[in-house]
């Protein structure tokens, strides 16, 4: 059974920095496309980073050059370095293995950040 | 960046009904699209994925179809484990994008 759980979420003021992570279980992270979606409260689905098997990682506009995506092999566990952060980035983050044409078929049960003074 | 916009944003329905949900790509995506629905404090779950194909597990009163920038995701007859949010989704050029969402109410 595949698994992902997230956590590393929390209250953070504006400006500073989270990592949050996602242990998976079940699947190689490492092999697997897997990305971070984000929804903020009451609000739709936004997509946020993948990271390819290959390594090559790829950004949504509104966090380019603020957050980065990696991933530990030994751990196969996936990450997300949030810095500069901003009220809009509050949300609860999920992360979800990727089939390969955009099919987001396994996610976590999500971590809420909230960005306020 | 592609832009996906969901029909309509909400629907009220009843129980046995059948019913359509348009999504609508601002440029061709081919049969890159993907359908998902989100309970209240769930994460979403995958439905359809290449426009038309049905995740395993998925009820067969789910059905997907379209490509280029029209798509539709219909429900044929209406359960009540069926009221949600619907969202599509698209992949082109490495960057992902959902519709804003459908939300569908028990009439």
């Amino acid at each position: 059974e595949v698994q992902l759980v997230e956590s590393g979420g929390g209250l953070i003021q504006p400006g500073g920095s989270l990592r949050l992570s996602c242990a998976v279980s079940g699947i190689i992270v490492s092999s697997n496309y897997m990305n971070w979606v984000r929804q903020a409260p009451g609000k739709g689905l936004e997509w946020v980073s993948v990271l390819y098997a290959g390594g090559s990682t790829f950004y949504a506009d509104s966090v380019k050059g603020r957050f980065t995506i990696s991933r530990d092999n030994s751990k196969n566990t996936l990450y997300l370095q949030m810095n500069s952060l901003r009220a809009e980035d509050t949300a609860i983050y999920y992360c979800a293995r990727d089939l390969g044409q955009g099919e987001f078929d396994c996610w976590g049960q999500g971590t809420l950040v909230t960005v306020s003074s | 960046d592609i832009q996906l916009t969901q029909s309509p944003s909400f629907l009220s329905a009843s129980v046995g009904d059948r019913v359509t949900i348009t999504c609508r790509a601002s440029q061709g995506i081919s049969s890159y699209l993907a359908w998902y629905q989100q309970k209240p404090g769930k994460a979403p779950r995958l439905l359809i994925y290449a426009a038309s194909t049905l995740q395993s597990g998925v009820p067969s009163r789910f059905s997907g179809s379209g490509s280029g920038t029209e798509f539709t995701l219909t429900i044929s007859s209406l359960q009540p484990e069926d009221f949600a949010t619907y969202y599509c989704q698209q992949l082109n050029s490495y960057s992902y994008t959902f519709g804003q969402g459908t939300k569908l109410e028990i009439k």
